[in-house]
């Protein structure tokens, strides 16, 4: 069946370092791909999302790339701050329209001060 | 931005009784909404698919008789736990996907969640 995963669940980094977040996926079908911060207690966040259309999309220090070719979707954080230790999400929409997601199992950001 | 609210935010009920849990989009019309659960330290699970005027649509594996879904207006969509047992105790996250989206904004937002305690 569609599922989406991540690769490791705990990433520690220094704060200031970048932040690397990764998430394979199996629907080569998707066309759209949203990654998701979660504090603790409280729902998903919306952070960045992406088209198949593209492989690259920047924000504010936030970039999300995507391999089409080996179903491969990364989050980087730049200059990781304290307040990004949260729980991260990539999540899969198909290419149905219906508006459905799947997320994938999640990464716990630890920044170190 | 789109504000989604879920009320209550957290409950506390006995094994038996049911418990019903609503999701507002404040600031925009909601065709769709969808009904997630999430255990500690998992994933989001979808649950069902909840569409204005018509019959929720649930995921594999979810019981609709259990989990009663009513979105009877563009704002407003209703997840009801009937017969509440310890283990329905979960977090349970609703999003609402904007019937009009604007450009290059995000479609879907999620509220912040209800906390379930069956005792």
């Amino acid at each position: 069946g569609e599922s989406v995963g991540l690769h490791l669940p705990t990433l520690s980094v220094q704060e200031g370092d970048n932040s690397i977040i990764n998430c394979a996926y199996s629907n080569s079908a998707s066309d759209y791909f949203i990654w998701y911060k979660q504090e603790s207690g409280k729902g998903p966040q919306f952070i960045i999302d992406i088209r198949s259309n593209m492989d690259k999309r920047q924000g504010q220090r936030v970039t999300v790339l995507l391999n089409k070719t080996v179903k491969h979707l990364s989050l980087q954080i730049a200059a990781t701050q304290p307040g990004d230790s949260a729980v991260y999400f990539c999540a899969e929409s198909g290419s149905s329209n219906t508006g459905k997601l799947i997320f994938g199992q999640g990464t716990t950001l630890q920044v170190k001060p | 931005g789109a504000v989604v609210s879920q009320h209550p935010s957290w409950v506390i009920c006995k094994s038996g009784t049911s418990v019903k849990i609503e999701c507002r989009s404040l600031d925009f019309q909601a065709t769709t909404m969808f009904w997630y659960r999430q255990f500690p330290k998992q994933s989001l699970m979808l649950m069902a698919t909840s569409n204005e005027g018509s019959k929720a649509t649930y995921e594999q594996g979810v019981e609709k008789d259990k989990f009663l879904i009513n979105h009877a207006s563009l704002t407003l969509s209703t997840l009801t736990v009937t017969s509440a047992h310890p283990e329905d105790s979960s977090f349970y996250i609703c999003s609402a996907r904007d019937a009009t989206p604007r450009p290059n904004q995000e479609t879907q937002y999620f509220g912040p969640g209800t906390r379930l305690l069956v005792l």
